[in-house]
């Protein structure tokens, strides 16, 4: 049973292009999410994140959408860079029920070409 | 650097054999982590550690085990190791219960 999906295992942009990565959920009891990015060989590094109560974050280059109705989220990322270029995983917790354990996704490998 | 140390960073061993992967959380940090990830199951929750107490559970199979220290660094023990066991483990830190993850580099598993 996936509970959060990434249907989408790779994307290109060009650089300085909006990169936009997509994430679904099925559980409801999700409260908490999180976009992580990781590169070969290191572990994710945390990006950004939102909680249920919120439709939008943002951190800079990075914005986080949530929405509820459709258990759907995204991160846009803008302008992209090269230096983007990493696998990007969503993640999520129930924090009310299950604490902050989270669920990932499958991830998304984005390039940014020059 | 996310601030989160794993040691060691490759592994190889036997079937049937037992391991121990070591973690020290960010400075400061109480909670201590654990994840599997396979080539076929993603990231995976394995176990969670508050102030040297298990906090939650996940998919932890019985022949592993975990333990966090007082001085707050944590251990992963995998025994009567199997060749499915081959993963990456990676070890995260939050400063309290619910907040963000940072994850260590990993340590990366092969049975062989």
């Amino acid at each position: 049973d996936q509970q959060v999906k990434q249907n989408s295992p790779s994307l290109s942009v060009q650089e300085g292009r909006i990169s936009i990565l997509n994430c679904d959920y099925t559980n409801s009891m999700f409260d908490y999410f999180l976009w992580y990015k990781k590169y070969p060989a290191e572990g994710p590094t945390f990006l950004i994140s939102i909680s249920s109560i919120k439709d939008k974050n943002e951190d800079g280059r990075f914005t986080v959408f949530l929405n509820k109705s459709a258990k759907h989220l995204s991160l846009h990322i803008v302008p992209s860079q090269p230096g983007d270029s990493a696998v990007y995983f969503c993640a999520a917790s129930a924090r009310e029920t299950s604490g902050s354990r989270l669920t990932f996704g499958e991830g998304t490998q984005l390039t940014v070409n020059p | 650097d996310s601030g989160v140390t794993q040691t060691p960073k490759h592994l190889i061993t036997a079937t049937g054999q037992r391991v121990t992967l070591r973690c020290s959380p960010r400075s400061g940090d109480l909670s201590v982590y654990w994840y599997q990830q396979s080539l076929d199951q993603g990231l995976q929750f394995l176990i969670q550690y508050y102030n040297g107490e298990e906090r939650a559970k996940g998919n932890i199979l019985e022949r592993f085990s975990a333990q966090q220290f007082p001085d707050l660094h944590s251990e992963l023990n995998l025994s009567s190791l199997e060749l499915g066991d081959s993963a990456l483990y990676f070890c995260a830190s939050s400063s309290w219960d619910l907040g963000e993850q940072y994850f260590g580099p990993g340590t990366r598993l092969t049975v062989t």
